[in-house]
């Protein structure tokens, strides 16, 4: 059985451009959250996808946008790149849409750097 | 928001009982206390949850007090890779829609 995988694991990108971030979720799971986690914080709650919809939003502006697939992989885009999107994001997934009894499965996260 | 306060830094010597407090003093009947622990550049593990009764894995014992206010997450024999920052959040299974209240946890450090 194969975890969380996220790609990349790194990236830098530039004030005002856009970026698009991976997540494959963990076998046999059909739901996808996204988290923000800046530097010396806890994980914030982006939004969760589940059955190819957008299932709860956290407090984050617009221009952070999902898609998730029919093989329940997911992308993660924001657009506009700021300084402060600068953060660790990081990739859930669980089975329908709520915890399952080992919690949520959690990816190593991409680094993204804005500069 | 967080619904829980911890404390942001323990030690404890390698082998010893780790015991990490918890304090959701507004928990609420149908929410349950989970631990979660991240250890530097990797995304958050699951340990273990419980609503009322304590609970027992592989990886820890959750000690939950009677009026469920506060929790204890005892790791019974610390190694140094237990170093790690460690979150405590209380959550609906159902309504919170896998929303997850993290804190800033607490940073154990254990030391040989």
């Amino acid at each position: 059985e194969t975890g969380v995988t996220q790609s990349p694991t790194h990236l830098i990108k530039t004030r005002g451009q856009q970026v698009t971030l991976r997540c494959s979720s963990q076998s046999g799971h059909n739901t996808v959250s996204w988290y923000q986690q800046a530097l010396g914080q806890g994980p914030q709650f982006i939004f969760q996808y589940y059955r190819e919809e957008e299932n709860g939003r956290g407090n984050f502006p617009p221009r952070f946008s999902g898609l998730q697939f029919p093989n329940y992989s997911s992308e993660l885009n924001v657009n506009a790149l700021e300084l402060d999107d600068s953060a660790l994001y990081l990739c859930a997934s669980s089975w329908g849409g709520v915890a399952t009894n080992y919690g949520y499965t959690f990816g190593s996260g991409t680094r993204l750097t804005v500069v | 928001d967080a619904k829980t306060t911890q404390p942001p830094s323990m030690d404890c010597a390698e082998g010893r009982a780790a015991n990490l407090p918890c304090n959701h003093s507004t928990i609420s009947g149908n929410e349950y206390v989970y631990w979660y622990r991240q250890i530097h550049s990797q995304g958050p593990q699951y340990i273990i949850h419980g609503l009322k009764n304590n609970e027992t894995n592989e990886m820890a014992s959750l000690i939950i007090t009677e009026d469920r206010k506060s929790s204890t997450l005892i790791l019974p024999h610390a190694t140094l890779r237990d170093t790690a920052v460690y979150y405590c959040i209380v959550s609906d299974r159902g309504s919170t829609l896998g929303r997850l209240y993290f804190g800033r946890g607490t940073q154990l450090t254990v030391w040989p």
